[in-house]
């Protein structure tokens, strides 16, 4: 069975800070790790992850996967107010059955005060 | 326009009833997924389709249903709600990659 496993499930922090979101997972066949931003409803898509150690960016926000050691982390730098979401990794694995379907973690709740 | 649509936004109902959610989308992707999100759990794969001949159960299908009644529409019904069906719905869709795309949510209560 796929598992994902985030953490730390919450996190507080003041504007300005810089945060670093962990992701771990298990999965029989890896075939990318997406990470979304969900704020009052629906889950927002930030990055797409398939290769180990290239970092993707946009913005103050990125993010790497390490396919040996199964894990991604997102970072955030000079946080804001509007950062505080719930940050949710998924996974999705490659061929059989399993194919297109995503596993998500239980969420990052980030809470950034002013 | 939003590209994936979803009715109701909320909905209040009681023990016993027969429910549908609704969910449209214009993004012209061929796969479609429900998910139920409860605190603490994330997101979990109801049901999910990927063409309007294809349908397939997920994680926690129990006493839910689905119908795919064109590549655009996936409506998810309860036949008989139960309080623990109380949840945040989403419907999502994706296209030739993985990333999928959601729906604004429908907050259900069963009372």
């Amino acid at each position: 069975e796929d598992k994902v496993v985030q953490s730390p499930l919450s996190l507080v922090v003041h504007e300005g800070d810089t945060v670093t979101l962990n992701c771990s997972y298990e999965v029989t066949n890896f075939r990318s790790l997406l990470w979304y931003k969900q704020e009052k409803k629906a889950p927002t898509f930030l990055f797409m992850l398939t290769s180990s150690g290239i970092e993707k960016k946009s913005g103050r926000l990125s993010s790497i996967l390490d396919k040996k050691e199964l894990f991604s982390i997102l970072n955030i730098t000079a946080t804001q107010t509007g950062d505080s979401a719930v940050y949710l990794c998924a996974v999705a694995p490659g061929g059989g059955t399993s194919y297109g379907k995503l596993t998500f973690g239980q969420g990052t709740i980030l809470t950034v005060h002013p | 326009d939003a590209d994936v649509t979803q009715t109701p936004r909320n909905r209040i109902t009681k023990t016993g009833k027969r429910i549908m959610l609704e969910c449209s989308q214009t993004k012209g992707h061929d796969r479609m997924y429900w998910y139920r999100q409860d605190p603490g759990l994330g997101l979990r794969l109801i049901y999910y389709s990927f063409d309007v001949k294809d349908i397939n159960k997920g994680e926690i299908s129990d006493g839910y249903s689905v119908s795919r009644q064109a590549q655009a529409k996936f409506s998810l019904s309860l036949e008989s709600a139960i309080p623990n069906q109380t949840a945040l719905y989403f419907c999502a869709t994706s296209g030739v990659t993985d990333t999928q795309y959601f729906g604004p949510g429908t907050r259900l209560t069963v009372l």
